[in-house]
């Protein structure tokens, strides 16, 4: 089944302790990008990565790191989470960034840091 | 301005009827516009796409795209509960590239 895979789906953890969330997709997608999803805010773009060792910024990369070492694999790392990182974080997939590719998103990730 | 505008909601609409959704954006160079849907607590996903100016018809979604004023729609007819949802626009291309830049979505309540 064509997915894409976020883990943990829940997290609570502690200001400053460093913590990654994982995602990975099985549908040889080359485009990946994670977002954060706020109350009244909407989805924003954290970063996103054309292809292998691709990275770029999105709207808010501020207080976290990325890396895309294989295809399938695109973990957002947060170095020392601050409480104002508490969010809802999706991981998306899609062939390609741009002209008409659909995104394919994980089952998101509900981080809250205390 | 935002890149990407849309009524918060909620549109509240008997079951039946037609919900109609609007967004605007600001990037003249976008090529692609997506709508997804989001139900409470769910991610995102495709329910349509519109790259030509005009009228895109899917099932009971229609999708409409006015390039010269930087407007797109979304309209759902026979609206069903299984409807209430949020709905998302997403421009892409233009001078955001790749970044795939969504709105905030309005929320719509069907009502039996």
């Amino acid at each position: 089944e064509a997915q894409v895979t976020q883990n943990p789906r829940y997290l609570i953890t502690v200001t400053g302790k460093k913590l990654t969330v994982t995602c990975s997709q099985n549908m040889n997608h080359e485009y990946m990008s994670w977002y954060r999803q706020d109350p009244g805010l909407g989805l924003r773009q954290i970063y996103y990565s054309m292809n292998v060792e691709v990275t770029d910024k999105g709207d808010v990369p501020e207080g976290y790191k990325v890396s895309r070492k294989e295809k399938r694999n695109f973990p957002l790392i947060l170095e020392s989470p601050s409480p104002n990182q508490t969010s809802l974080y999706f991981c998306a997939s899609s062939l390609q960034g741009g002209y008409v590719a659909e995104a394919f998103f994980g089952q998101g990730t509900r981080l809250t840091v205390v | 301005q935002k890149e990407v505008e849309q009524n918060s909601g909620p549109l509240s609409v008997p079951e039946g009827a037609i919900a109609s959704l609007n967004c605007t954006y600001s990037d003249r160079g976008s090529q692609s516009f997506f709508w997804y849907r989001q139900y409470s607590g769910k991610s995102p996903e495709l329910i349509m796409f519109i790259y030509s100016n005009g009228d895109k018809e899917d099932g009971r979604f229609t999708a409409q795209l006015n390039k010269a004023s930087q407007y797109v729609s979304l309209l759902i007819r026979d609206s069903q509960p299984s409807d209430s949802a949020t709905y998302l626009c997403a421009p892409e291309g233009g001078a955001a590239g790749n970044k795939l830049t969504f709105g905030g979505g309005t929320r719509v309540l069907v009502k039996p």
